[in-house]
């Protein structure tokens, strides 16, 4: 069966400090990769998707970057975090972008940036 | 472009009553349609999902939706809402003819169920 791992689960940096979260999947092969945002406990904004190693495709322009550099490997990072950078981060991943495959959560990384 | 509307930032009921959490969605194709829950801190958990076919749809938990074409509509309802379904539950839908497969997400509504 397949899994989502992503951490830390908590993190708290300083403004201006950088970011790293991790995320993989285990159970399968080339699959679609996600970066969400939930603001206030909220909405969803997704930050970046994945279709591939190396492919990013960037949704909204802000402080954060994705790379994938393993199939399975997805990191969200920042180099400078700002305050406003603060949030429940959430990976997922997807089979694919055909058909009507669910999308599968990870458990979220909460970073709060003081 | 793809949209999602829950009309309701919270949907209060008593435990044992019919629970209804409501969606609307636009799309330019046919949708695929989702719902999900999220409990406090954790990630979003899959309920239930309408491809074509029957407009009822049966999910995890009791849970069960219907896909009203005309109406754009992919309701949430339970017949007898426990406490322990008190959740945050998000709808959302993606596009068929969308290659990438991006889902978009409703605001969420809050789902209180009180003894």
């Amino acid at each position: 069966s397949q899994t989502i791992h992503q951490w830390p689960a908590t993190l708290v940096q300083p403004v201006g400090s950088p970011l790293s979260l991790e995320c993989t999947v285990e159970g399968t092969s080339n699959p679609n990769l996600y970066w969400y945002r939930q603001a206030a406990g909220r909405g969803l904004q997704l930050l970046f998707y994945s279709v591939g190693i190396g492919q990013i495709s960037s949704e909204v322009p802000q402080n954060l970057s994705a790379s994938r550099p393993q199939d399975r490997q997805f990191i969200l990072s920042s180099k400078k975090l700002l305050l406003s950078d603060s949030g429940f981060y959430l990976c997922a991943w997807s089979p694919g972008f055909t058909g009507a495959n669910v999308l599968t959560f990870g458990a979220g990384s909460r970073l709060t940036v003081l | 472009a793809q949209s999602v509307a829950q009309p309701e930032d919270q949907v209060n009921v008593a435990e044992g009553n019919p629970l209804t959490v409501k969606c609307t969605y636009s799309v330019s194709g046919n949708p695929y349609l989702f719902w999900y829950v999220q409990y406090p801190n954790r990630g979003l958990q899959f309920l239930l999902k309408y491809i074509t076919g029957d407009n009822l749809v049966k999910g995890s938990y009791g849970f069960e939706a219907e896909f009203n074409k005309s109406q754009t509509s992919f309701h949430l309802k339970k017949p007898s809402a426990l406490v322990s379904d008190s959740a945050l539950y998000f709808c959302a839908v993606r596009d068929i003819t969308d290659s990438w497969g991006k889902f978009q997400f409703g605001a969420g509504t809050q789902v209180v169920v009180t003894p």
